[in-house]
């Protein structure tokens, strides 16, 4: 199975800063990489799919990068609704789907 | 817009067996577009996938739960069933039912999910 490596576990941010978080695949996953956002006692949200595409009604705020197998989460300029926990997850070799462990985002 | 809603009991008694429903609204599971799925997280912690099911009935398990968990679909009423045998406290999280495209521009994207059900397992 495909391990899937995000790093760091909890970044601190404050509003309006640029927040950056990673993925690493265990091994080539092509471009096939989502992000997902969850808030509290909500579902994870689609956000990033296609290592690059936002999914409708994202704000352009928020991009995603690859290069080989290490991916980027970018959130350019941070606002109160942004801090949560963050997931990627591949669907390049599946079964299974796996999901990265999680990147708490606080505000610092 | 393509609806999934989750349910069951929020309690279960260690070494019974969870019930689990997903209706769907918004769409037929008999299409062939599309793998429904269950996923689950417990408190605190990260999501683990659990399996799908396929229109033509095919499923798939993950191996680490392969042997205590069966999923089903029940057509005419447009929803999947997840059950899960032998429980313990370890499966206690909260559930949650998607959707995963089968069309070839976005295979394996996981595009839908119901709000999930917290399932506590206790005596």
């Amino acid at each position: 199975d495909i391990v899937m490596t995000q790093s760091p576990a909890t970044l601190s941010v404050s509003p309006g800063e640029r927040a950056t978080l990673s993925c690493r695949a265990s091994q080539s996953v092509s471009s096939n990489l989502a992000w997902y956002q969850q808030k509290p006692g909500q579902a994870p949200r689609l956000l990033i799919y296609g290592a690059s595409t936002r999914a409708t009604g994202i704000p352009a705020r928020f991009s995603g990068s690859a290069s080989g197998t290490e991916f980027t989460l970018t959130i350019s300029s941070l606002q109160s609704e942004d801090f949560a926990v963050y997931y990627c997850q591949q669907y390049n070799n599946w079964p299974p789907f796996t999901f990265g462990q999680g990147t708490k985002l606080e505000i610092k | 817009q393509v609806q999934l809603q989750e349910s069951g009991p929020g309690l279960v008694k260690p070494s019974q067996t969870l019930s689990l429903t997903c209706t769907v609204s918004g769409g037929s599971i008999t299409s062939g577009d599309y793998y429904w799925s269950w996923i689950r997280q417990p408190p605190g912690k990260g999501l683990e996938w659990i399996g799908y099911i396929y229109f033509s009935g095919d499923t798939y398990y993950n191996p680490s739960l392969k042997s205590r968990v069966s999923i089903s679909m029940d057509t005419s009423k447009n929803l999947f069933s997840l059950n899960v045998n032998s429980l313990t406290a370890a499966d206690t999280a909260v559930y949650y039912c998607a959707r995963v495209s089968g069309s070839s521009s976005f295979y394996g994207l996981i595009d839908y999910w119901g709000q999930g059900t917290l399932v506590t397992v206790s005596s």
